[in-house]
Formats: structure tokens, C-alpha cells, sequence
């Protein structure tokens, strides 16, 4: 069953601008983390941000997290065309089981 | 190495054919994964192994059935596949599991079509 909702479920930009995906979720987590997928191929984890941190970076990537609202977002700054990818955020659940569930994802699109 | 590898890379096979995907990895995780992806959909989780037993079986089709022959080892055994189990499947593999940190690491695929 999927917990994560993403949106947009679509995202069209320039090279140079940034790009904000947003998340939500249903029950508690321990961590919330952040894949991309170029199409047809593996994921890549991005990001890992634990419930009791409130916001992370990593180089251009920055996730914040909030839990009393059940939501997270990822910011791509001065994106690339290489960003051109589909983002999901991934949820566990709350007392270590070791499965994620995955949201439906973000298409995004970084036109040069 | 801080690769997970899967082999084939494509596969194309009839309803009545026996069939195996493999995946290896060799980071020293303990917890590896099955998910099945359909095109323009996130990853679902078929199964999960923990130190080398299954510890999550998603409900999953008995035509599909996996295996761990050891640690660094993930089979999944196809037979009497229908079309629409068409679909890319990924293994993953994540450090012991219980943990905070379950960041996984996920192979290319495997692009399976069912004709």
C-alpha cells in the first residue's frame, strides 16, 4: 500500500531554476529519505532525514520535514538537466521494520 | 565495492517457462529486497530477507518465489508468469535491519516481459 503522496506528480523547468517536490505520509516514522530514478533504471538514495531532525542538506539538495503536518520537501537548487529524473520520498514505519513504502513519485523535466 | 548487480539485464519469457532473476552485493548487508515496478509507478515490495530468511513475503503470487542461498546471494524464481507480471524488478540491499539508517541500495533491474 502506498503511504507517501508526492506532488506535483509532474514538474517542468528551466536549467538554472529550483525545483520544490513535497511529500506526504500517514502514520509515524522514524525516517523519511528521498530516491531519484532515471527512467527504466535503479533507484539512487539522495537523502535520509530522521523524524526528530527538522531540515538537511546535501550539496544542492535540501529536505525538511515535518511531522506534526505528516509532510516532507525536497528542493533541487540551480537545477541541471541531468536533475531530469523521477523523485520519490520512501517512509518506514515507526519501530524499525526494515520496509519502505514509497510515494507515487514526482516527474521532473530541467529543459536546457 | 557499493554496487548491487543484476543479472539479466532484460528477459523475455512465456507463460509456461521457468525462469530465475539473480542479484548480488557484496557491502556485507544483511537485509535484501525484491520490489516489482510497473511503468510510471513507484516500487512495491514483493519480499524482504533478513539474514538470510524470509522476514516479508507482501502477499506475493506463489509463481514467484525467492531465495537466499547466502548473505550476499538474492534468486527470484519465475514460473507460470502471466503478462501482467510484465514489469522491471529490483532487488535492493540495506544494512542489518532494526535499525534507524535503512538506507537501501537498489541494482538496474531486471526488464522481465511475459508474452
Amino acid at each position: 500500500s502506498q503511504q507517501g503522496e508526492e506532488d506535483p506528480q509532474a514538474l517542468s523547468i528551466q536549467e538554472g531554476e529550483n525545483a520544490t517536490m513535497n511529500c506526504s505520509y500517514k502514520t509515524s516514522i522514524n525516517n523519511l529519505q528521498w530516491y531519484r530514478q532515471n527512467s527504466g533504471r535503479g533507484l539512487v538514495h539522495l537523502i535520509l532525514i530522521r523524524s526528530n531532525e527538522r531540515e538537511k542538506h546535501s550539496g544542492r539538495l535540501r529536505v525538511t520535514l515535518d511531522t506534526s503536518k505528516k509532510s516532507s520537501s525536497l528542493l533541487i537548487t540551480a537545477s541541471r538537466a541531468a536533475d531530469t529524473a523521477s523523485y520519490f520520498c520512501a517512509t518506514d514505519v515507526e519501530g524499525g521494520s526494515e520496509k519502505l513504502v514509497f510515494g507515487k513519485g514526482t516527474k521532473l523535466t530541467v529543459n536546457p | 565495492d557499493t554496487e548491487v548487480t543484476q543479472t539479466p539485464k532484460h528477459l523475455v519469457m512465456g507463460m509456461t517457462n521457468k525462469k530465475s532473476l539473480k542479484c548480488e552485493q557484496h557491502m556485507g548487508h544483511r537485509a535484501m529486497y525484491w520490489y516489482k515496478q510497473k511503468a510510471k509507478k513507484p516500487p512495491e515490495l514483493m519480499f524482504v530477507y533478513s539474514y538470510e530468511k524470509l522476514s516479508i513475503n507482501e502477499s506475493v503470487p506463489s509463481r514467484f518465489s525467492p531465495e537466499c542461498p547466502n548473505s550476499s546471494l538474492l534468486n527470484l524464481h519465475l514460473h507460470a508468469l502471466q503478462p501482467e507480471d510484465s514489469a522491471l524488478y529490483l532487488c535492493a540491499s540495506s544494512r542489518p535491519p532494526g535499525g534507524p539508517y535503512n538506507e537501501q541500495f537498489f541494482g538496474p533491474g531486471t526488464r522481465l516481459t511475459v508474452l
